[in-house]
């Protein structure tokens, strides 16, 4: 089965500063790769999500960027706020829709 | 659009007890999930129905899980006996068809074993 696998598994960062997480998957049949933010005790929230017919997708401040030779893609989060701050998850998606999710980064963004 | 609804929202049994989750997927959302997350990691997945039919559980412990949607629309989990290892938030999502297509999450029960 994918087997998915996140970096760093905590990030602190100063307000301002750019972020950047990174996931590597190993089945090359995924083509869906969702980010979820969580805030502590709340349900994952979808962030931004790409496909694998895309190389690069950005919404405001947050864009994700996938190398499907690599089998790899990343989150990166510019001009951080501490609202910011939160567990942010990734996850590969392919036949019949199943996910897998990382295990997750802590972000601190510091004032 | 409403969204995913669980229930109830905390439950505290003993070791060795039974406990039932719910779940009502969004309308139309044919695939439903089940995932458990043991706090400071991300979601592993438990069962997945599309329609009435289960896609994968794979990684449902059935000797104690038992799941259910028996009309392709809400479900209900079951854990009997409990274990203090089952101590855990679990998750219900739903996706409108088998994709790829976002999942959107229930609020989550949050299930402490003493």
């Amino acid at each position: 089965g994918e087997n998915v696998e996140q970096h760093p598994s905590t990030l602190s960062v100063q307000e301002g500063d750019s972020a950047v997480i990174k996931c590597t998957y190993s089945d090359s049949a995924s083509n869906y790769f969702p980010w979820y933010k969580q805030e502590l005790g709340k349900r994952p929230q979808l962030i931004i999500d790409i496909r694998s017919n895309v190389g690069e997708k950005k919404d405001q401040r947050i864009a994700v960027t996938l190398n499907k030779t690599a089998k790899h893609f990343s989150l990166h989060i510019t001009e951080t706020q501490p609202e910011d701050s939160a567990v942010y998850f990734c996850a590969a998606s392919g036949v019949f829709n199943k996910f897998y999710f990382g295990s997750g980064t802590k972000l601190n963004v510091k004032p | 659009e409403a969204g995913v609804a669980q229930s109830p929202r905390y439950k505290i049994i003993e070791k060795r007890q039974s406990v039932a989750f719910w779940c009502n997927p969004i309308s139309g959302h044919a695939t439903l999930y089940w995932y458990q997350q043991i706090l400071g990691q991300g979601p592993k997945l438990l069962i997945q129905f599309q329609n009435n039919g289960v896609v994968d559980d794979s990684q449902l412990p059935k000797d104690r899980f038992s799941a259910e949607r028996l009309k392709g629309v809400d479900s209900t989990l079951k854990i009997q006996p409990a274990k203090l290892e089952d101590s855990a938030v679990y998750l219900c999502a739903s996706s409108l068809n088998r994709g790829p297509n976002e999942q959107f999450f229930g609020p989550g029960t949050r299930l402490t074993v003493l």
